[in-house]
């Protein structure tokens, strides 16, 4: 599986936006890009998906690089809500993997009031 | 629409009993549901897939025999930890995807917290 590479943990502040970047320099054709994020004791929820285009939706924006190595979660306006663990997955809808998603470490995002 | 709900939230259970975990799909047909472990501060890790129908293919490393899934149906999905121990204790969480390949994204339970005493 193509794997991502994402930073620890960030910080924000309430009311400013945040970008949560994610590398994923081996990522194939058939590989989307999928953003899902988790509160503390619940089960993950999903946030936004794309493959080459960038894609604006009620939660978040996502920007994809050119190349496709690389990938910015863009929250536009954090609120407390938002803090959570964020999960950049790599999903591929090739072959008899049933799209099945592979979690990383993801990024711990912390909003300040 | 596409919620996917778990039963039971929490369940405690002494060593060397079975626990079963249902995951259902409330208003969607599930074609895939994929069933998740994980262990406190760290990621989830991906135990099996489950299409309806068929035997369920594990990840390797997780024991087809102590963790029995069905799938009788598009919108159910069970989980059974047979002999349970300690060390299965764990925060297991599943998911259902709309479709059997396609780029929709899977739609996570709540999760169950096992605790075996």
């Amino acid at each position: 599986d193509a794997k991502t590479t994402q930073p620890n943990s960030m910080e924000s502040n309430e009311e400013e936006p945040v970008h949560l970047p994610c590398n994923h320099s081996t990522i194939s054709g058939t590989d989307y890009i999928h953003w899902y994020r988790q509160l503390p004791s619940q089960g993950p929820e999903y946030v936004i998906h794309g493959l080459t285009s960038n894609v604006n939706n009620r939660m978040a924006s996502l920007a994809i690089a050119e190349d496709r190595k690389s990938s910015t979660l863009i929250l536009h306006r954090a609120t407390l809500r938002d803090a959570a663990v964020y999960y950049c997955i790599l999903r591929d809808v090739g072959g008899t993997s049933y799209g099945k998603l592979t979690f990383g470490q993801g990024t711990i995002l912390t909003v300040h009031p | 629409g596409a919620v996917v709900s778990q039963h039971p939230s929490r369940v405690i259970c002494k060593s060397g009993t079975s626990v079963k975990i249902e995951c259902r799909s409330l208003d969607f047909q599930a074609t895939t549901m994929f069933w998740y472990r994980q262990f406190p501060k760290q990621s989830l890790m991906l135990m099996a897939t489950s299409n309806e129908g068929s035997k369920a293919t594990y990840e390797q490393g997780v024991e087809k025999d102590k963790f029995l899934i069905n799938h009788a149906s598009l919108t159910l999905s069970t989980l059974t930890v047979t002999s349970a121990h300690p060390e299965d204790s764990s925060f297991y969480i599943c998911s259902a995807s709309k479709r059997l390949v396609e780029t929709y994204e899977q739609y996570f339970g709540p999760g169950t917290r096992l605790t075996v005493t």
